[in-house]
């Protein structure tokens, strides 16, 4: 079955603790991108992936790295989360940049 | 600088009645438009875009939406509303000539269907 997976699904953590949330996608897309979302303000893009080893920032990249070393994983890493991070994430992949999105499934993050 | 408004967040209809769900956006260039439906604890699912052709283009679900240039607009339509339509909807822009390559979201409009 072509899908977007994420994990964890859920994640409590406290300020400061490094975390990482994983994304995988079978479809062979060269497009990835990680999304927050909050109410009221939609989805914003915090990165995004053409291809293996080609990222660049969406409009909210701040407190967030990503890699993409492989084609189909493309992990989202806080490295000293904080409180303002606590959001809905998701992340989606493409054919290409002008394609229909794929979203996985989402993760809900709480930072104490 | 890309930017995509849906002016209500909130839209009630009739099962039966048609709906709209509007969408206007400011891109340079040509854009890239599409319509994204959100059912309650899920993630998001394509309905439908536009690259460039028709100015009415036709999705999942019996949607449709209509370009529109001069209003800079990509309204979403459905001639007969369901109760399974109930629902959080995002319009989405991207320029087809941004080296940068990031995507828009508006923030939403719940679109409710009653019975």
């Amino acid at each position: 079955e072509a899908q977007v997976t994420q994990n964890p699904r859920y994640l409590i953590t406290v300020t400061g603790k490094k975390l990482t949330v994983t994304c995988s996608q079978n479809m062979n897309h060269e497009y990835m991108s990680w999304y927050r979302q909050d109410p009221g303000l939609g989805l914003r893009q915090i990165y995004y992936s053409m291809n293996v080893e080609v990222t660049d920032k969406g409009d909210v990249p701040e407190g967030y790295k990503v890699s993409r070393k492989e084609k189909r994983n493309f992990p989202l890493i806080l490295e000293s989360p904080s409180p303002n991070q606590t959001s809905l994430y998701f992340c989606a992949s493409s054919v290409g940049a002008g394609d229909e999105q794929f979203f996985g499934p989402g993760t809900r993050l709480t930072v104490l | 600088a890309q930017s995509v408004a849906q002016p209500e967040d909130q839209v009630n209809v009739a099962e039966g009645n048609p709906l709209t769900v509007k969408c206007t956006y400011s891109v340079s260039g040509n854009p890239y438009l599409f319509w994204y439906v959100q059912y309650p604890n899920r993630g998001l699912q394509f309905l439908l875009k536009y690259i460039t052709g028709d100015n009415l283009v036709k999705g999942s679900y019996g949607f449709e939406a209509e370009f529109n240039k001069s209003q800079t607009s990509f309204h979403l339509k459905k001639p007969s509303a369901l109760v399974s339509d109930s629902a959080l909807y995002f319009c989405a822009v991207r320029s087809r000539w941004n080296y940068g390559q990031n995507f828009v979201f508006g923030p939403g409009t719940r679109l409710s269907v009653l019975p």
